[in-house]
Parts: C-alpha cells; sequence; structure tokens
C-alpha cells in the first residue's frame, strides 16, 4: 500500500533553516509528481509547491518562493524540502502528498510539525 | 487575488442534507480545472474525498456527490451521520498563481 512518511520536523529559529523528507514506498515513486502541503495551527491547507515526476519542473506558492527548495531523489524514493529564512508564519504540520501538477492529491502522509521560535 | 471561497461552517440535522460550496474564478474553476474535495478530522491527515469534480475513490460512500458549475463547484451529503461532522476542503489548480489552490475549509456540524 502506498505509504509517505515525513520526518525532520522539530523547533527552529527564526530566520534559521530546517529540511523536511518524505520516504515513499508502495508505488513507483518515480512516475508520480510529489507535493508539500502546511496547515498551520487551527488553520486551513495551504500547497506549498510540487515537484514534477522527474525533477524537471517545480513551482512554490508565493508564500515560499524563494525561501523554500523542494527537491527529490527518485533512486531513494524520497522527497525534500529545504526550508531557509524561516518565519513565524511558516510554524505548520508539513504535509508530503502525492497527486498530479494540477490534482488531485491522492495520497497524504501523516505530517511532521514544524514550530518555529523568536 | 486568486482564491476558493467556503463557507465557514455548515449544519444539518442527522439524515438531513447538506451542501457545501467552493466559489472560485476564470483562473481556477472558471478555467475548466477540475475540483476535488477532502474530508479532514483534526489530528489526522485529509482524506479524498471526490476527484475530478464528481467522482468518488473506492471505499467512499455514495451518500457523497459533488458538482462543478461556472465558476462553483458544491459538495452535497446526504442521510448526515454524527461521523460526518468534520472539515471539508475544496481543491483546484490555479492558472495565475501556477499552483494548487485550497478553499478555506468548512466545519459541518451534526446537530
Amino acid at each position: 500500500q502506498v505509504q509517505l512518511v515525513e520526518s525532520g520536523g522539530g523547533v527552529a529559529q527564526r530566520g534559521g533553516s530546517l529540511r523536511l523528507s518524505c520516504a515513499a514506498s508502495g508505488f513507483n515513486f518515480r512516475d508520480f509528481a510529489m507535493h508539500w502541503v502546511r496547515q498551520a495551527p487551527g488553520k486551513g491547507l495551504e500547497w506549498a509547491a510540487v515537484m514534477w515526476y522527474d525533477g524537471r519542473d517545480k513551482k512554490y506558492a508565493d508564500s515560499v518562493r524563494g525561501r523554500f527548495t523542494i527537491s527529490r531523489d527518485n533512486s531513494r524514493n524520497t522527497l525534500y524540502l529545504q526550508m531557509n529564512y524561516l518565519t513565524a508564519d511558516d510554524t505548520a504540520i508539513y504535509y508530503c502528498a502525492r497527486g498530479g501538477v494540477q490534482g488531485p492529491i491522492d495520497y497524504w502522509g501523516q505530517g511532521t510539525l514544524l514550530t518555529v521560535s523568536s | 487575488q486568486s482564491v476558493l471561497t467556503q463557507p465557514p461552517s455548515v449544519s444539518g440535522a442527522p439524515g438531513q442534507r447538506v451542501t457545501i460550496s467552493c466559489t472560485g474564478s476564470s483562473s481556477n474553476i472558471g478555467a475548466g480545472y477540475e475540483v476535488h474535495w477532502y474530508q479532514q478530522v483534526p489530528g489526522t491527515a485529509p482524506k479524498l474525498l471526490i476527484y475530478g469534480n464528481s467522482n468518488r475513490p473506492s471505499g467512499v460512500p455514495d451518500r457523497f456527490s459533488a458538482s462543478k458549475s461556472g465558476t462553483s463547484a458544491s459538495l452535497a451529503i446526504t442521510g448526515l451521520q454524527a461521523e460526518d461532522e468534520t472539515y471539508y476542503y475544496c481543491l483546484s489548480y490555479d492558472s495565475s498563481l501556477s499552483g494548487l489552490l485550497f478553499g478555506g475549509g468548512t466545519k459541518l456540524t451534526v446537530l
């Protein structure tokens, strides 16, 4: 069965950096676009970034563009999110998710919590 | 500004029918991009409820249905059950953003 397992969350300093990872299994990872979606405490879902199945393109939400970088290693079935210049507004649960570039997202990980402290 | 607007809350009695709207614009729903719906129980990951405007994944009860018209879409839930009380989100692609766009979410309360 499809499994997406995020890791790397925790507490980071304002202005600092952190890298999230997502280990995928149960499907041909290299055949699917992959997304990061985040959810601030008590708030709704916010799409953050997508990477094409072959890594040839990537897109970002305005809120993270220029600070976050999505990448993937198809040989390791792993998706990454490098987050730099973190702010309090980046505090959220970060979900790794599988789906088409234009949607739908059909599988989600359990999420990893990032807390940005001052 | 690209946005998908959902009502913050809706409610209905057990057994009744409720609908949740998702209003977009010419750069997303109105442009012909598909709408997808998710159910999220607090503390858990979202679950795909409807994809491609009106299709149910395997295992989703037929009490859930959805449609799309013009710049809007709607999710309908019939035969409301206590377990349906949770949050619902719409999702579509937005060409102005070159990315996905979630609605703000709707909390369904079963009275």
